[in-house]
């Protein structure tokens, strides 16, 4: 059992590049979520999907598409890089125990930096 | 979003002091969650809390479900080296998770 895993785990792009950050997770959770960490924001998320076919917009999402196609995996897309973009990325899968209990489970996180 | 309110920012502490910490919002949850975060890598799931008044135990680590359901609290007992790391709390409504601002702990040899 591996939890989530996240590729790669490291990336530098030029301005303008497109590239996707992997997520997949084996737990059969049925929500995903895309945060990034920036040094003094904390958490905050980008998308988060709800189950496969399923997508919706966090709290920073602009730049960034994701899709949902089966339940495992999860992919990141950056259209078009921007500096403002470099971060660590953070994959989450999270399930619900019923009567509001969750658990959410991280990846590892890819670093990502545009120049 | 909403940030939950996370105290103190950081701590000093000897090796073998006791630490704690807490977390505040200003809604009620149904879920606690308390991660710790090693440099350079991904939030790892301490604690799950579920019910008000509740204490759960992970080794040395303790946490506590407040009673008004707007906060909770962590304890470490006897600090060791690997302590180090930042610790958030984390409160899910519906689906989506609100986290606190995180506590640094550095432990003194």
């Amino acid at each position: 059992n591996a939890g989530v895993t996240q590729t790669p785990k490291f990336q530098v792009l030029k301005t303008g590049q497109s590239m996707t950050l992997q997520c997949a997770q084996d737990m059969n959770h049925e929500y995903m979520s895309w945060y990034r960490q920036d040094p003094g924001m904390g958490l905050r998320l980008i998308h988060y999907s709800v189950g496969a076919g399923i997508t919706d917009q966090g709290e920073v999402p602009n730049g960034y598409n994701v899709s949902r196609s089966t339940t495992e995996d999860f992919p990141l897309r950056l259209l078009s890089a921007a500096p403002s973009q470099t971060s660590v990325y953070f994959c989450a899968s999270s399930y619900s125990k019923g009567q509001g209990r969750y658990e959410q489970y991280f990846g590892p996180g890819t670093r990502l930096t545009v120049t | 979003g909403q940030q939950l309110n996370q105290s103190p920012q950081s701590m000093f502490i000897q090796e073998g002091e006791d630490v704690s910490m807490n977390c505040t919002s200003s809604s009620i949850f149904n879920t606690w969650l308390w991660y710790k975060q090693d440099p350079g890598e991904g939030p790892v799931l301490l604690i799950a809390l579920y019910k008000a008044g509740e204490l759960t135990s992970n080794g040395r680590l303790t946490a506590q479900f407040g009673i008004t359901r707007k906060d909770s609290f962590l304890n470490i007992s006897a600090s060791i080296p690997s302590d180090v790391g930042i610790y958030f709390c984390a409160g899910p409504t519906g689906n989506q998770f609100y986290f606190g601002t995180g506590t640094s702990l550095t432990v003194i040899p």
